[in-house]
Parts: structure tokens; C-alpha cells; sequence
């Protein structure tokens, strides 16, 4: 089935370590993202890319990473340098008529312990 | 100012009546309009989209685009309680960036 796959669902980050967001899509999109939601918050841009080899920042990149490598794979690195990561993390393609729409992955949390 | 405001609500409707949220953008090169619902714990699901200006009707849903006064409005008629979720409205401003509102929580009362 097409759609975009994020793992782990769940994940646990000790203080100081870095952990990396899987996000894969077979949906053949060009534009991937990354957001970021904070309890009975919106969703706020980390990064995005719009092509292979290709990505710029959004509001929130401090202490976040990313590499588009492959049109497929768009993981993304939370650093020791992001001092609140705890928050429910979104991966989003976009595929490029009906509108221009975003599609989400399910999404993965993360929590710091 | 915020590149895309909602009111965070909660708004609440009896089951049946009209619910109407509402959407401005700072943008003016934006392109396209989306809303999203989200259950509490999922990811956002398209409700619909729009990019000119009007109306846009899919079964109970109306989008609403006015672009001149930067607005863009969802009608949800015969709302029910499994309508009662939050509702962010998006908006596709210059290279591919897509912003989110703080979405607005609908409460349908049965």
C-alpha cells in the first residue's frame, strides 16, 4: 500500500543523546517535511525539503537534522542541542496537483527521560 | 504577526447545527488552503482544499476562500459529535513551505 511510514511510534531519548526520526514514503512525492506538536498545540515546521539533496529550515530547526539522501527517505536527527524534544513529531509528504495537499505519516513520539 | 491564525477555541455546537471556523493568513503570495481534522493522539487528515477564491463544497463541508481580505473559512453543517476534534487550517506560502495554524477544538454537544 502507498503511504508515508514513520518508526519508531514511540521513542525515548536520555539527556544528551541524540535520536533519529525514520521517515519513508512510496508515494513518489518530490516535497517532504517534518512538524513538530506540542500538547493542545499547532503544528509548527522544522525542516523541509523539495527535492533530493536539497533542504531548507523552518521555524523551529535549531537543534534538529536532517538529510534527503533518497526521493524516498527523509529522516530526521533530534540533537543533544534541542533542550525540549518531548513533543509528537509528524512527517508529511506533498504531492504536486490535487491542491498541492499534505499527507501525514502517523507520527512518532518522543520523550525525554 | 503570526503567519497563520485560528482561534483555539473550544468552540461548541449542538449536534445538528452549523459549526464555522475561521482562518486568517499574513501572506499574501499564498497559494494554496487546506483544513485538517485531528482526533486527539492521530495525525491530521484532509478534510479539503481550496486555492480560489469562493466556495468549495464537498458533502457537509464548505470552504470558504476570500483571498482580498486574506480569509479562508470552514462550514461544517449537521455537525455531529464525531465531528468534535481540532480543525487547522494550512496554508502553502513561496517553495513548497506549508504552515499550520494553532487549529480550533470543535465540541459538538449531542
Amino acid at each position: 500500500d502507498g503511504g508515508i511510514t514513520q518508526s519508531p511510534k514511540y521513542l525515548f531519548r536520555k539527556e544528551g543523546q541524540n535520536v533519529t526520526l525514520s521517515c519513508e514514503q512510496n508515494l513518489n512525492h518530490d516535497a517532504m517535511y517534518w512538524y513538530r506538536q506540542d500538547p493542545g498545540q499547532g503544528l509548527r515546521l522544522i525542516y523541509y525539503s523539495q527535492i533530493v539533496n536539497d533542504f531548507q529550515k523552518g521555524d523551529i530547526a535549531e537543534g534538529y537534522s536532517v538529510s534527503r539522501e533518497k526521493k524516498e527517505s527523509f529522516p530526521l536527527t533530534v540533537t543533544s542541542a534541542q533542550k525540549n524534544p518531548t513533543a509528537f513529531y509528524l512527517c508529511a509528504s506533498k504531492v504536486e496537483n490535487s491542491g498541492n495537499t499534505i499527507y501525514f505519516g502517523e507520527g512518532s513520539w518522543l520523550t525525554v527521560v | 504577526q503570526k503567519e497563520v491564525e485560528q482561534n483555539s477555541g473550544p468552540l461548541s455546537v449542538p449536534e445538528g447545527a452549523i459549526a464555522s471556523l475561521n482562518c486568517t493568513y499574513s501572506d499574501r503570495g499564498s497559494q494554496s488552503f487546506f483544513w485538517y481534522r485531528q482526533y486527539s493522539g492521530k495525525s491530521p487528515e484532509l478534510i479539503m482544499f481550496i486555492y480560489s477564491n469562493g466556495d468549495k463544497e464537498d458533502g457537509r463541508f464548505t470552504a470558504q476562500l476570500n483571498k482580498a481580505s486574506q480569509y479562508v473559512s470552514l462550514l461544517i453543517r449537521d455537525s455531529q459529535p464525531s465531528d468534535s476534534a481540532t480543525y487547522l487550517c494550512a496554508v502553502n506560502h513561496f517553495y513548497q513551505k506549508v504552515t499550520f495554524g494553532i487549529g480550533t477544538k470543535l465540541q459538538v454537544i449531542p
